[in-house]
Parts: structure tokens; sequence; C-alpha cells
């Protein structure tokens, strides 16, 4: 069944660029009406939507962090990457990446998602 | 942008019914029926319990039931069970292709 998996460093220093990759298993990247997404989960907090992207080239960002975010996607290694940039220590969170499913281009839901990985952003 | 409005906790006892709000605005909850909830244990990544309002994924039991009255979603969970002790988060597309977020409930099955 579809796997995802996510990918990067564990640490990132204030003001540098935070860069994750997800890894899809058990489905090809250019789907009809598969769109990827990221999403992230401060520590002890809600869960925030960052960004979808789908293989065509549309991509959709979050208003508060669209200026520091670019969502891309890797048809050729089956993977979608999220950099965000000029970091501070309130984008420490857990990342998920997550597949959507939309007919009608209005992604929304997620699912299934990959289990996560804590990026911690200090000095 | 703001969250959706959802209710810090709920409880219940084990086989009542249970309902977590979810209060967004004609933008998001009340302009298209996508919304969806999530299940999320300590620890692990949200599980996709509901989605277009009222769909239930493969898999997920039928004691989890969704509904929408204009602004308002709604999640019901009948049959507590203790398994169900959870943060629930709804969700709902927001013109144009954007996605919000509840501040999410502790559900806790007393």
């Amino acid at each position: 069944q579809l796997q995802l998996q996510e990918s990067g460093p564990g640490l990132v220093k204030p003001s540098e660029t935070l860069s994750l990759t997800c890894t899809v298993s058990g489905a090809s990247i250019s789907t009809t009406n598969y769109f990827w997404g990221w999403t992230r989960q401060p520590p002890g907090k809600g869960l925030e939507w960052i960004a979808t992207a789908y293989h065509g080239g549309s991509t959709y960002y979050s208003p508060s962090l669209e200026s520091r975010v670019t969502i891309s996607v890797d048809t050729s290694k089956n993977q979608f990457s999220l950099k965000l940039r000029s970091v501070t220590a309130a984008d420490t969170a857990v990342y998920y990446c997550a597949k959507s499913l939309s007919t009608t281009f209005h992604p929304n839901w997620f699912d299934p998602w990959g289990q996560g990985v804590l990026v911690t952003v200090s000095s | 942008q703001s969250a959706l409005t959802q209710p810090a906790s709920v409880s219940g006892s084990p086989g009542q019914s249970i309902t977590i709000s979810c209060t967004g605005t004609s933008s998001d909850v009340g302009g298209y029926n996508y919304v969806s909830w999530y299940q999320q244990h300590p620890g692990k990544a949200p599980k996709l319990m509901i989605y277009d309002v009222s769909g239930r994924p493969s898999g997920i039991s039928n004691r989890f039931s969704g509904s929408k009255s204009g602004n308002t979603a709604s999640l019901i969970i009948s049959g507590l069970q203790a398994e169900d002790e959870a943060d629930y988060y709804c969700s709902s597309y927001r013109r144009t292709n954007t996605v919000i977020f509840g501040g999410g409930t502790k559900l806790t099955v007393l």
C-alpha cells in the first residue's frame, strides 16, 4: 500500500533553510488526482497546514508561510520536497508529509501520512 | 489565518456518544463540503477518520460519523471505547486552495 517517509536534518540553525524530502512508495507520485502536502505540529500544539502540490506543477501555500516556503515534486525520484527559509525557533515542529486526493482540484484531506520528523531550530 | 474553533476537551463514559464541534466561516466550513476529521494518539501521526463532511475511509469504524450545519461541522463518536481516547482535529478547505485546521480537541474516556 502507499507509504510516505520524511527525511532531512533534525537540527537547523536560525536564519538558515529547512529542507525536507518525502519519499513515496507503493504508488506513482504522478498518479492523476493525487496531491502531495506538508503539515507541521509544534511540540504540544495543534496541526498547521503548510503547502500542497500536484505533479503537474500546481502549488498551494499557507498565506502565513507563503513568503518563506517552496514545495516541489520530483517525478523521477517519486519524491516531493519542502524548503522553509529564514527559520526561527517558532518553526521547531514535527513535519509530516501526506497524500491528498481530489477529482475537483480542491485538495483538502490527507491520507495516509508519514510518521513525521522532528526538526529543531537552534544554534 | 485563524484556526477553526474546537472545544479544548470533551469526555464521555464507555458506551456513550459524544460530539465534537468545529466552527468556521462561510469561507471554509460553511462554503464547501470539504470538512475532514483526524484522530491523533500521542506520538503518532494523524489518522483520517472522516472526509468530505461525512465520508468514512475504508477500515474506519461506523461508530464515527460526521455532519455539518451552516458554519459548524460535527464529529460524532458513538459507543465510546477506551481506544477512542485521543486528540481530534477538524480541517476544512478554504478558498482558494488552502487548508485550515482546528485547534484540536482532547477526548477523555472516563
